[in-house]
């Protein structure tokens, strides 16, 4: 099946930074979704995407749809200790594909 | 508001023994899925439903059967456990397939072990 490939798998950092993760295939997809788990918890749709270029925000969060399609980009600025948990880009390569989800990027933010 | 609500959220099992976990929407949602999460894997599609009565193989269904019987209830089993199946398994629902113009709506999980 299609991957999708998610960097880094693990990110460290401390309260206020800044915080880009992403997501890459080499298959082109028509939707790019961002979700987040909490610790023992479900995940959680942060960001929907639908359009090549699409840059969309969420407070401080802000995700792009990449010009070629084949990848996104999710920021999260002046980070804050809820921030911690997984984040999960997910794509949809048409209207009746399954959705693909990437393995995960998990982020503690040190106080 | 209970969205998505799994049962149990913790299980113990022994190999070759069977189980049965719960899914429950009360949105109303067509569409119900069962995914399982693995350290570094990320969330694999095990079986999938479109409707009341239906049900399609996902990604990985070896080793697991659904039922749909009502609309409000996805049920995933477990016939012979086995060590491979130790994983947090997410039930999540939706209005249309896949949810890309609305939300998936995932439960909060069950940690099942395989002794």
């Amino acid at each position: 099946g299609q991957q999708l490939n998610q960097s880094p798998q693990s990110m460290f950092i401390q309260e206020g930074e800044d915080v880009s993760m992403n997501c890459t295939s080499s298959s082109i997809f028509n939707t790019w979704l961002w979700y987040k788990q909490d610790p023992g918890e479900g995940p959680v749709l942060l960001i929907a995407l639908y359009k090549a270029g699409e840059l969309t925000s969420n407070g401080r969060l802000t995700a792009q749809f990449g010009i070629t399609r084949k990848d996104s980009f999710l920021n999260i600025s002046a980070s804050i200790p809820s921030d911690v948990g997984i984040y999960f880009c997910a794509g949809q390569q048409g209207g009746s594909e399954k959705l693909v989800f990437g393995k995960g990027t998990k982020l503690t933010v040190n106080p | 508001n209970a969205g998505v609500t799994q049962t149990p959220k913790f299980r113990v099992l022994k190999t070759g023994q069977s189980m049965t976990l719960l899914c429950a929407q009360d949105m109303n949602h067509e569409y119900m899925y069962w995914y399982r999460q693995d350290p570094g894997m990320g969330l694999r599609l095990i079986h999938y439903s479109v409707g009341e009565g239906t049900t399609a193989k996902g990604e990985v269904p070896d080793g697991y059967n659904v039922s749909r019987l009502k609309k409000q209830n996805f049920l995933l089993g477990l016939e012979s456990a086995a060590p491979s199946q130790t994983s947090v398994y997410f039930c999540a629902s939706s209005y249309s397939e896949f949810a890309t113009n609305e939300k998936l709506f995932f439960g909060s999980g069950t940690q099942l072990s395989v002794l």
